[in-house]
């Protein structure tokens, strides 16, 4: 079993619509839970961080993350074209020397 | 802005070829990495660095080594490339400081092995 789980996709979705991209992991010690945005061709950025549990809000981003499930989501509001991208969620333990633990990333198309 | 730069983008390597690809950042940072990206298999660490000299294996090591003379470059080489590293390589930088967990990555080298 691979210590963080992602849909692959594709996903695909109208203009204005809500996307809802989600990972679960099975590595309690995960502290730090990013997600990161690759467009083709390109190397990933990052694009929302949280700490611990909670919820982020960005612009039309929302991150969630549920410890106690173990289960960590991006949302997407309004969505436009230009986010059509690989989505990847990614986990660390702390910060520092540390590296980071990548979901396989979901593959979104949003139509216009 | 944070700039990783990687010294091609596409890369036709011989099976037995031994290949080095570089990855140099202009930022300071003391961490650098190096991931390969696969279909289904989301990005998986090879090897990272987080000073000069030093290295630590990541969760895929086999059939790769890398170096570290100096703070802003990082080399991945291939002692003997083999069809099964045909992939896209994909070099990270990030600072060694708490709360810091960003990593800023290049615009990745796609290597075929033939």
């Amino acid at each position: 079993q691979k210590e963080v789980e992602q849909d692959p996709g594709p996903l695909s979705v109208p203009e204005g619509a809500i996307v809802s991209l989600n990972c679960t992991y099975s590595n309690s010690a995960f502290q730090y839970f990013m997600w990161y945005r690759q467009y083709s061709r390109k190397g990933p950025e990052l694009l929302m961080y949280t700490y611990s549990s909670g919820n982020k809000e960005d612009g039309r981003f929302t991150a969630q993350v549920d410890k106690s499930s173990k289960y960590i989501s991006l949302f997407i509001r309004d969505s436009q074209p230009s986010d059509s991208a690989t989505y990847l969620c990614a986990m660390s333990e702390g910060t520092g020397r540390r590296a980071l633990t990548f979901g396989s990333g979901t593959r979104l198309q949003v139509q216009p | 802005d944070v700039k990783v730069t990687q010294s091609s983008r596409y890369l036709v390597k011989r099976t037995g070829e031994k290949v080095f690809l570089e990855c140099v950042q202009d930022m300071d940072h003391e961490n650098m990495f190096w991931y390969r990206q696969d279909p289904g298999l989301g990005l998986r660490l090879i090897y990272f660095s987080y000073d000069v000299k030093m290295k630590e294996k990541g969760d895929i090591p086999e059939g790769y080594s890398v170096s570290r003379e100096k703070k802003e470059r990082f080399s991945l080489i291939l002692e003997s490339a083999s069809t099964n590293q045909t992939s896209m390589y994909l070099c990270a930088s990030s600072l060694v400081r708490t709360g810091s967990h960003e990593q800023y990555f290049g615009p990745g080298t796609r290597l075929t092995v033939t």
